[in-house]
């Protein structure tokens, strides 16, 4: 059965501050793998996304990395600023398991001004 | 730009009372999911439907039905709320292959008293 692990849970960084957030996986027969964004309150916003031949995404100031044989991947964010606090969730869909995704826990990110 | 929008943001309702969920895309995707969302269980999926009339179970379908009858609603309904389906519900759709990125909608809260 497919886990999705994301540590830490929390992270608090000064404004300006590049960091890595991670994501893990066991399983990694996966078709792709998504990353999302999440005010509190409210619905997921879909960041990047990663198919499984590729090994990142860039977007802005985010880049997302896949490494498959390891199961893991990273969201990378560069220059951070006090609106990029939130929550971001990371999920895989599984090459057997029907378009469903596994979500991780997610990390709770704070950027102080 | 993609969009998924749900009927209610907050919704309070009874216990036992029949509960719809409503939710719309305008991005002719012929994939649509339901989550829901619970602190420290994370994003589980509840149903998914390929297509009109098309529906598949997910984790936890029990206590729940689904009703796709135009491709661009996918409604979840409570058959008779319970207390421990108090939680956040969230409607996502896909675009299909290659990618099959899913999109989120803005979620719904529902309190069941």
């Amino acid at each position: 059965k497919q886990e999705v692990t994301q540590i830490p849970a929390a992270l608090s960084v000064p404004e300006g501050e590049n960091l890595v957030l991670n994501c893990s996986f066991t399983d990694s027969a996966i078709y792709n793998l998504q990353w999302f964004r999440q005010d509190p309150g409210k619905g997921l916003t879909s960041l990047l996304l990663i198919q499984s031949s590729q090994r990142e995404q860039t977007s802005g100031r985010l880049n997302a990395s896949l490494d498959k044989s390891s199961g893991r991947s990273t969201l990378y964010i560069a220059a951070s600023q006090p609106g990029d606090s939130a929550t971001y969730l990371c999920a895989v869909m599984n090459v057997q398991g029907a378009q469903k995704l596994v979500f991780g826990q997610g990390t709770r990110l704070t950027i102080n001004p | 730009d993609v969009k998924v929008t749900q009927s209610s943001r907050y919704l309070v309702k009874r216990t036992g009372e029949k509960v719809f969920l409503e939710c719309v895309q305008d991005m002719d995707h012929e994939n649509m999911f339901w989550y829901r969302q619970d602190p420290g269980l994370g994003l589980r999926l509840i149903y998914f439907s390929y297509d009109v009339k098309m529906k598949e179970k997910g984790d936890i379908p029990e206590g729940y039905s689904v009703s796709r009858e135009k491709k661009e609603r996918f409604s979840l309904i409570l058959e008779s709320a319970s207390t421990n389906q108090t939680s956040m519900y969230l409607c996502a759709s896909s675009s299909g292959h290659p990618s099959y990125e899913q999109y989120f909608g803005p979620g719904t809260r529902l309190t069941v008293t």
